[in-house]
């Protein structure tokens, strides 16, 4: 199995700025991805973090509004930029070896005021 | 595209009571099916799985069954316990485990 540490936890922010969150696992992984979860509606796939490489972004997320890092196997951010309210959702991020389960973590509560 | 429809809650229940959360599911080709559950304060775990038709999965006393022909992957309980208090998602994939479709959870309340 798989350990996913995500922070920050919790974040309250003011609109115009950006938040990084941080995806650490405690093993090395073939596949990361970044979902979001927004009031009162399903996990959303926002994209999948390669390594080594740009980020394969789903429709409607763009790497200008949500870049995304993977220097190695155990490692993402996510970051989340020039914020409005409408950001403010759980950012989950989740790692796991090509046909083996998902694992996820507890998730980053971002407010943005 | 893939979606997945599983009934609102939230969902209260005494103990020991039988449970059932319905889960109907839209996709092309024959996805794999997944319960994921989130307790309070803790990440997505993935509670069980089914990966072909008819195939039903199980843990900790949780059972759904792969229902090509209806579309559907209800989750049951027969006796329902506090600590299954949580909130559930239904889920598929196309492509094995990863790039998981989710439906929107159903919170389960279960009083003592």
């Amino acid at each position: 199995s798989a350990v996913i540490s995500q922070k920050p936890s919790r974040d309250i922010c003011q609109r115009g700025t950006s938040l990084t969150i941080q995806c650490q696992v405690d093993s090395q992984v073939t596949m990361m991805f970044w979902y979001r979860q927004q009031p009162g509606q399903s996990l959303t796939l926002i994209a999948t973090a390669n390594q080594g490489s740009e980020a394969t972004y789903e429709s409607g997320f763009v790497i200008d509004k949500f870049p995304i890092s993977r220097p190695n196997l155990t490692f993402s951010t996510l970051t989340v930029s020039n914020m409005s309210p409408e950001d403010s959702s759980i950012y989950l991020c989740s790692a796991g070896t090509f046909n083996e389960k998902l694992f996820f973590g507890s998730g980053t509560q971002l407010s943005v005021l | 595209g893939d979606s997945v429809t599983q009934m609102e809650g939230p969902v209260t229940l005494s103990e020991e009571a039988f449970l059932t959360i319905n889960c109907t599911y839209t996709a092309t080709g024959y996805p794999s099916l997944f319960w994921y559950v989130q307790y309070p304060g803790e990440g997505l775990q993935l509670l069980l799985k089914a990966t072909k038709a008819d195939d039903k999965g199980s843990n900790k006393g949780f059972e759904a069954t792969y229902r090509k022909e209806t579309t559907s992957f209800h989750l049951e309980k027969g006796s329902v316990q506090v600590s299954d208090s949580a909130v559930y998602f239904c889920a598929l994939s196309d492509s094995g485990y990863q790039k998981v479709t989710f439906g929107t959870g159903t919170k389960l309340q279960v009083i003592p």
